[in-house]
């Protein structure tokens, strides 16, 4: 089946360290995403993992794939009140013109000062 | 250059009535997809466009309908709207054939149906 899970809140201490997490369920999943949604706002493309890959740097974010598991985590070092948002997981599936996105529910972060 | 527009940002329609929701993509994109994303849910894919023509579609009825011009630019239209039907309605853009992530999304117009 489709679906992608995620814990619903987090809250951390500024300058403490995030850690959201995803499950997904489909193991042909090609690419996996973080998108970040602010109030009122559209969703921002954070980062993308490739399913070959484990590990993906990115300035203070942090992704980790464990492709056996289908655990996919996203770290957020030092984190700003400014990284306050709701972070959803997508994992895209299918090829060609079958290519979809199957997202979760999103986590809500708040950074508390 | 101005990444993805939407219009309008907000609108509030009558069960029964109909809307239409626009879309620019972002320059240099040719392929535009409709989400939509009620309160507190992740986003749901309702159908994607390229060539003008409806390339996708997501588990949506056939009140959702939509349409791309030669510009790119897409609309997306609801029929006999539900109350239901009030969510966030998110276009995303991206070029023809590539993985999503490529995909940059607008802002999003926010439908509130009474």
């Amino acid at each position: 089946g489709e679906d992608v899970e995620q814990s619903l809140f987090l809250s951390v201490r500024e300058g403490d360290s995030s850690v959201i997490n995803c499950t997904y369920t489909d193991s042909s999943s090609t690419y996996l995403y973080w998108y970040k949604q602010e109030p009122g706002a559209g969703l921002q493309l954070l980062t993308y993992i490739f399913s070959n890959m484990d590990m993906k740097q990115d300035q203070r974010l942090t992704v980790l794939l464990n492709k056996k598991d289908k655990h996919l985590s996203l770290r957020i070092a030092d984190t700003q009140t400014g990284d306050s948002a709701i972070y959803f997981c997508a994992e895209s599936i299918g090829a060609g013109n079958n290519r979809k996105l199957i997202w979760g529910l999103g986590t809500s972060l708040a950074v508390n000062p | 250059d101005a990444g993805v527009t939407q219009s309008p940002t907000h609108l509030i329609k009558t069960r029964g009535q109909q809307v239409t929701l626009r879309c620019s993509p972002k320059s240099g994109h040719d392929t535009v997809s409709w989400y939509q994303q009620a309160l507190g849910q992740g986003p749901q894919f309702i159908f994607q466009y390229y060539e003008e023509e409806e390339r996708q579609r997501g588990n949506f009825p056939d009140r959702f309908s939509g349409h791309q011009f030669p510009n790119y630019s897409s609309e997306l239209n609801v029929n006999a709207l539900l109350l239901g039907d009030s969510a966030l309605y998110l276009c995303a853009s991206s070029r023809g054939g590539l993985p999503a992530y490529e995909q940059y999304f607008g802002p999003g117009t926010r439908l509130t149906v009474t």
